[in-house]
């Protein structure tokens, strides 16, 4: 009964390189939601997906970053050029509907060198 | 828009009592409670829906008021394994689950 599952868990960056983390939700399980976490900080939102849709994507940054949940296989949230200030834990969540229980995944801590 | 958490930081001698409260300046159309320990992920406690509902399972329990916008989470005898980060997560409409969190209680249980 596995829960919500992210790879990789520890992620490495040089500056200008891509940063892909993927996330497959919990079974039967059809919205995603990313968030970030900066250290000694709140989970700030970033999109909210279900397949093939993105639903709000109000907390993404307007460049550089993406995200997907296609009809087969994880959702990926992708940074391209990746500075510094990217460096935080980005955690993945996924529910069943509205007004449900959200579960996490462990999250990716991505680092920026 | 955030919600606002207060205390930011809390310490209790095993046994005591706690509440953590969240206000928002919008109207609420529900509120979630996580527990996140260091470098785990966040866990779920529980969702109140608007209607002044008020959960609970074993020592933990919450109440949402919203004429106040406001939602209290109430830890009673509270056990070391108590000790993290609580988040509350507000949605301000329904249709879909847009939570958006505070920046997090400080809670530390201590012998």
């Amino acid at each position: 009964n596995a829960g919500v599952m992210q790879n990789p868990r520890h992620l490495v960056r040089r500056r200008g390189q891509e940063a892909r983390l993927r996330c497959s939700p919990m079974k039967g399980h059809s919205h995603v939601y990313w968030y970030r976490q900066l250290p000694e900080e709140g989970l700030k939102f970033m999109v909210y997906l279900q397949k093939e849709n993105i639903i709000d994507e109000s907390g993404m940054p307007k460049e550089r970053f993406s995200a997907e949940f296609p009809k087969e296989g994880p959702s990926i949230l992708r940074i391209q050029q990746v500075v510094r200030g990217d460096s935080a834990a980005y955690f993945c969540a996924s529910s069943g509907g509205t007004n449900t229980e959200a579960f996490f995944g462990q999250g990716t801590r991505l680092t920026v060198v | 828009q955030q919600p606002v958490q207060s205390p930011q930081a809390v310490i209790l001698r095993e046994g005591e009592d706690a509440v953590i409260n969240c206000s928002s300046s919008k109207a609420l159309y529900s509120v979630h409670w996580y527990r996140q320990k260091h470098g785990e992920a966040p866990v779920f406690l529980m969702i109140l829906l608007k209607g002044g509902e008020q959960k609970g399972h074993e020592k933990i329990s919450a109440s949402f008021n919203e004429k106040k916008q406001q939602s209290s989470l109430y830890l009673t005898a509270s056990q070391l394994s108590y000790s993290g980060t609580y988040f509350c997560g507000t949605e301000y409409s329904g249709g879909y689950q847009k939570v958006t969190f505070g920046i997090g209680t400080k809670l530390q249980v201590i012998p």
